[in-house]
């Protein structure tokens, strides 16, 4: 399969931990790499490869990877984490890039 | 700074044409990968196409094959979309991303986008 599922909404208290799952077989050959998107705004990577942030991206924001699953993990959430957040991978082939459906993140 | 500012968007009839352009600065251009990536409003996000740094690679989405077209100048610091064949599907917003240098397929700069409306 070449498709990435992720949930539609997730809600998670302020202060408090949330994990956004993104799942697909081709995540058993290829890391998945984590977009933040804010409305009217392109999107901002997060963390990529085995769980790496880019300079900037706070260290609040990890990743993880478990057979078919890859996950972005938000310790302490704040309200400016608010957002959707898109995962990303090659497809099985190699050749493509396939992304989830994307998250929307609610904190409460 | 990594400058990506996608053009060329608007409106456009069923079956019609448009070219989009990506002007990019504050890098070196040509030693990079790039990505057309796209987003219904509201909806997530579908790549498109990708072509390498001299222009002698290009990969699509199966929706798009046939029909779209990248293209780049490397003299320009430019990078095209031509889009013909159009159908109301292909209404997105239009993002133009650099593939890292960290690892293939990873894009780490997005331009802001521009949206193609396909309506009669």
């Amino acid at each position: 399969s070449s498709e990435l599922t992720q949930d539609p909404a997730v809600s998670v208290a302020l202060g408090q931990t949330v994990r956004i799952t993104c799942q697909g077989d081709s995540l058993r050959s290829y890391h998945a790499s984590w977009y933040q998107q804010k409305p009217g705004q392109a999107p901002i990577l997060v963390i990529y490869g085995k769980n790496n942030r880019p300079s900037g991206i706070s260290d609040r924001f990890s990743g993880s990877t478990s057979g078919n699953t890859a996950s972005l993990t938000i310790t302490g959430a704040q309200a400016e984490d608010e957002a959707d957040y898109h995962c990303n991978s090659r497809d099985s082939s190699g050749t493509h890039l396939v992304f989830g459906g994307g998250t929307k993140l609610t904190v409460l | 700074e990594v400058l990506l500012v996608e053009s060329g968007g608007g409106v456009v009839q069923p079956g019609g044409s448009l070219r989009l352009s990506c002007a990019a600065s504050g890098f070196s251009f040509r030693s990079y990968w790039m990505h057309w990536v796209r987003q219904v409003p509201g909806k997530g996000l579908m790549w498109v196409a990708r072509m390498n740094s001299d222009g002698s690679t290009r990969d699509y989405a199966e929706s798009v094959k046939g029909r779209f077209t990248i293209s780049r100048d490397n003299a320009k610091n430019a990078v095209y979309l031509e889009m013909n064949s159009l159908r109301g599907e292909d209404t997105a917003v239009y993002y133009c991303a650099r593939e890292s240098m960290v690892g293939a397929f990873l894009i780490d700069y997005w331009g802001q986008g521009t949206l193609v409306t396909v309506s009669s």
